[in-house]
């Protein structure tokens, strides 16, 4: 079974200072789709990037960019230019390529990094 | 383009009675997900419906269900609630297309509370 891991629950950066979110997962596929998510204190979950796997070039988005690194399975977020409205849970999420229509179609969730913005 | 919505926003229930919970997709979208957000589990799948049928389904007691409308809404009901089924359950929607390849977008959530 897939498994996505977030070893940092909490982080916390300045504000217009780059900060970097890591994630790992493990699956034997090799065919899937990782995103990462910002759920504000809202609590709206709201799509941030998205990176396919067979895809070599990083994901980016404005000040949002990924290190996707497919053979160590990793998949950092990087902030760059941290704004106040960056702070939030940052989850990381994968979901399976494969095109039957079973459980791979769920997304599998990292239980988040708190992100912190200081002023 | 509205977004996905959900009704009601917050509820409180006691333990042993059931609840419904509404999601209407994005216009367009007909698949609607359902997930579970706890600060113990984090965010767990429920199900999954397009056109009406439940495609896919979470490791859940029966307890839970749901159903899916002719117009892409979907509800989800808890039967015989229990303390541990308060959580923020969330819907997402997306055009179903290659599995995975498409975006999920996600509702503000229903806050549930069991008493």
């Amino acid at each position: 079974a897939q498994t996505v891991t977030q070893s940092q629950p909490e982080m916390s950066v300045q504000e217009a200072e780059t900060v970097t979110l890591s994630c790992t997962y493990d699956t034997s596929e090799s065919d899937y789709y990782l995103f990462w998510y910002k759920q504000p204190p809202s609590r709206q979950m709201i799509l941030v990037i998205r990176q396919e796997a067979y895809k070599q070039q990083n994901a980016t988005e404005n000040r949002f960019s990924v290190n996707f690194q497919k053979a160590a399975k990793s998949f950092s977020l990087k902030i760059s230019d941290s704004q106040l409205g960056d702070a939030a849970m940052y989850f990381c999420a994968y979901r399976s390529g494969r095109t039957n229509a079973g459980n791979n179609r769920k997304l599998i969730w990292g239980l988040g990094t708190s992100l912190a913005v200081n002023p | 383009k509205a977004g996905v919505t959900q009704t009601p926003r917050y509820l409180i229930k006691t333990r042993g009675q059931q609840v419904t919970l509404s999601c209407s997709p994005i216009s367009g979208h007909r698949s609607v997900s359902w997930y579970q957000q706890t600060p113990g589990q984090g965010l767990q799948f429920l199900f999954e419906y397009f056109s009406e049928t439940q495609r896919n389904k979470g490791n859940f007691p029966g307890r839970f269900s749901g159903r899916q409308f002719s117009n892409s809404r979907s509800e989800m009901n808890v039967s015989t609630l229990e303390l541990g089924d308060s959580a923020l359950y969330l819907c997402a929607s997306s055009f179903f297309v290659i599995a995975g390849k498409e975006t999920q977008y996600f509702g503000p959530g229903t806050r549930l509370l069991v008493l």
